[in-house]
């Protein structure tokens, strides 16, 4: 079945650096990926998405690339701050079929002052 | 604007009651999911609605859950009767368009049934 998998669980960067997060998606008809960050207690929040026309998005800190030929994409964050740990989530949807969202398992980044 | 609406935030009931949980999309979305959170499945799509209609509820776990959307600005999510392993977070997402696929989350209903 459709399968969003998602790397690394955790992960770990000193303030400042750079973080990226990697997700597979299975079904090749997948044409819309959102981001999602979730902050303890609280539901999560869309940071960026990207639709499979186009090959890389960025705002501000936040960039999404995508390799529709590889089936990925990755979020990157950069000049990493405290206020960034949270748990992000990867997703794949498509726009014809079911139009679910399938989410990757989550990645809890810690940014370390 | 206001965000997905979720009540209550904190459910704390023991096994066997009833619980129902509510959801108040943004206004002018026309389509509503409802997921489950917990460590061990992730986030999981329970049911979804596109015009108050239901269109897939092959994530509803058991006939222990039902979900209704009565009108464009209400749904709810009832359990009964509750068990322990219901304990997880809840949350109700909404999207604009059923087709253009951004959701929306509430804040979540974290349920505990004893």
């Amino acid at each position: 079945g459709e399968n969003v998998e998602q790397h690394p669980s955790t992960l770990s960067v000193q303030e400042g650096d750079s973080a990226v997060i990697k997700c597979t998606y299975s079904d090749s008809a997948s044409n819309y990926f959102p981001w999602y960050k979730q902050e303890l207690g609280k539901g999560p929040q869309l940071i960026i998405d990207i639709r499979s026309n186009v090959g890389e998005k960025k705002d501000q800190r936040i960039a999404v690339t995508l390799n529709k030929t590889a089936k990925h994409f990755s979020l990157h964050i950069t000049e990493t701050q405290p206020e960034d740990s949270a748990v992000y989530f990867c997703a794949a949807s498509s726009t014809s079929g079911t139009y679910k969202y399938i989410f990757g398992t989550g990645t809890r980044l810690k940014v370390l002052a | 604007d206001a965000g997905v609406i979720q009540s209550p935030r904190h459910e704390v009931t023991e096994m066997g009651q009833e619980v129902t949980l509510r959801c108040k999309p943004i206004s002018g979305h026309n389509s509503l999911f409802w997921y489950r959170q917990t460590m061990m499945r992730g986030l999981e799509l329970l049911i979804y609605f596109n015009n108050n209609v239901p269109i897939d509820d092959s994530g509803m776990p058991e006939d222990r859950f039902s979900a209704k959307m009565p009108n464009a600005s209400f749904s709810t999510l009832k359990i009964q009767p509750s068990e322990p392993r219901d304990s997880a977070v809840y949350f109700c997402a909404s999207t604009r368009d059923f087709y253009t696929d951004t959701q929306y989350f509430g804040p979540g209903t974290r349920l505990t049934v004893l």
